[in-house]
């Protein structure tokens, strides 16, 4: 079965520091997409960074990066020059071959001004 | 464009009431997916479809169920509501399984 774990509950950060949000990931398929997704307050999900298994290249979406390490299985969040609507809570998520999207539990970050 | 849409956005039921759960999309998705989000946790699925007239249990199926008509509407029916059900449950769609979900508003559901 797949699996997501985010160990950080939460997390804070200085207006326009860099943060980095953890995720690991368990899977015996070797073709998987990592997805980040933000909820703000207000309580939708919007998509942020998608992460193919077979992509060479660690993907970046304006400030979001994800720092991808196969080898350790990781999937962490990078956002850059953090602004105060970052703040949220921040959900990692895995889709394999036949398993629809597996989230965790999620990271909240509260950034300061 | 709507994109996903749910209704109702609130509801409170009492223990043992039914209710259905209405979501539709407009973007011509085959894949239709169910998640429930308990306080302070991640979603989970609930039940899944890749395509009309075909549905998969998810990881929380019990006390739900679902159909799927049309490519456009996927409801979800809670029979006898229980207060383990509170939840905000969230209507998703896809293009393609690899692709990424389209997430509706949600549905703030308390059973009392």
């Amino acid at each position: 079965a797949q699996k997501i774990t985010q160990t950080q509950p939460g997390m804070f950060v200085q207006e326009k520091e860099a943060v980095t949000l953890d995720c690991t990931y368990d899977t015996s398929d070797p073709s998987y997409g990592l997805f980040w997704y933000k909820q703000p307050s207000s309580g939708e999900m919007i998509f942020l960074i998608y992460q193919g298994s077979y992509d060479q290249q660690n993907a970046t979406e304006g400030r979001y990066s994800l720092n991808f390490q196969k080898a350790r299985k990781s999937a962490n969040l990078v956002i850059s020059a953090s602004q105060l609507g970052d703040s949220a809570m921040y959900f990692c998520a895995i889709r394999t071959g036949n398993t629809p999207l597996v989230f965790g539990k999620g990271t909240r970050l509260s950034v300061i001004a | 464009n709507a994109g996903v849409t749910q209704t109702p956005k609130f509801r409170i039921l009492k223990i043992g009431q039914s209710m259905t759960l209405q979501c539709t999309q407009d973007m011509n998705h085959n894949y239709m997916y169910w998640y429930r989000q308990d306080p302070g946790m991640g979603l989970k699925l609930i039940y899944y479809s890749v395509g009309a007239g075909i549905t998969d249990k998810g990881e929380v199926p019990n006390g739900y169920n679902v159909s799927r008509s049309t490519t456009e509407d996927f409801p979800l029916r809670l029979e006898l509501a229980a207060p383990s059900q509170t939840s905000v449950y969230f209507c998703a769609s896809s293009s393609r399984w690899s692709e990424k979900l389209f997430f509706g508003s949600g549905t703030q559901l308390s059973v009392l």
